[in-house]
């Protein structure tokens, strides 16, 4: 089956700087690739998701690229805000190869210092 | 749009009783997950279904029981509570025509002492 790993698992940042959170996953036929953000004491919210047709995608200050080759995946944060801070997953799975839910990283705690 | 919603929020149970958490979604979605977090272990799928009446195993299903009366509810059951369930369990749903989107409930936070 498919295998996520997510780094770093603690990540903390200075506000208005640039984060970075990496995800690797093992199965080549893994062709979608989604991001939550999970505030305290909420469920996941889906922020950004990139299939594998595309390298990249933008949205305001999230970006994600994929690289297929290297069966990796980023998020990238910019001008970080102090609303940033929470935890974030990657996950990975064959869209429309299954419905047997999205194989996701142990998470990313992000820490927006002001 | 209420989205999916589960209850309840909070549960403390003793070992060896039951309960059930419930599950609903208003998007008439076909796809629906029982998910559980614990520290620093990401998300683990319990079970999922396809659609009313189907249901399969995830990755850590013992336990667990699951059924799917109809579209929009997905309730999860434990029937002799351990300490080893003591977690967050999350519901989620999707559907078919976006692959594997899917849209997770607040959760459930249950201590099983």
């Amino acid at each position: 089956g498919e295998n996520v790993e997510q780094h770093p698992s603690t990540l903390s940042v200075q506000e208005g700087d640039s984060a970075v959170i990496k995800c690797t996953y093992s199965d080549s036929a893994s062709n979608y690739f989604p991001w939550y953000k999970q505030e305290l004491g909420k469920g996941p919210q889906l922020i950004i998701d990139i299939r594998s047709n595309v390298g990249e995608k933008k949205d305001q200050r999230i970006a994600v690229t994929l690289n297929k080759t290297a069966k990796h995946f980023s998020l990238h944060i910019t001008e970080t805000q102090p609303e940033d801070s929470a935890v974030y997953f990657c996950a990975a799975s064959r869209a429309g190869g299954g419905a047997d839910g999205l194989t996701f990283g142990k998470g990313t705690h992000l820490i927006i210092q002001p | 749009n209420a989205g999916v919603t589960q209850t309840p929020k909070f549960r403390i149970l003793k070992i060896g009783q039951s309960m059930t958490l419930q599950c609903t979604q208003d998007m008439n979605h076909n796809y629906m997950y029982w998910y559980r977090q614990d520290p620093g272990m990401g998300l683990k799928l319990i079970y999922y279904s396809v659609g009313a009446g189907i249901t399969d195993k995830g990755e850590v299903p013992n336990g667990y029981n699951v059924s799917r009366s109809t579209t929009e509810d997905f309730p999860l059951r434990l029937e002799l509570a351990a300490p080893s369930q003591t977690s967050v369990y999350f519901c989620a749903s999707g559907p078919v025509s976006s692959g594997n989107t899917i849209y997770f409930g607040e959760g459930s936070w249950l201590t099983v002492v």
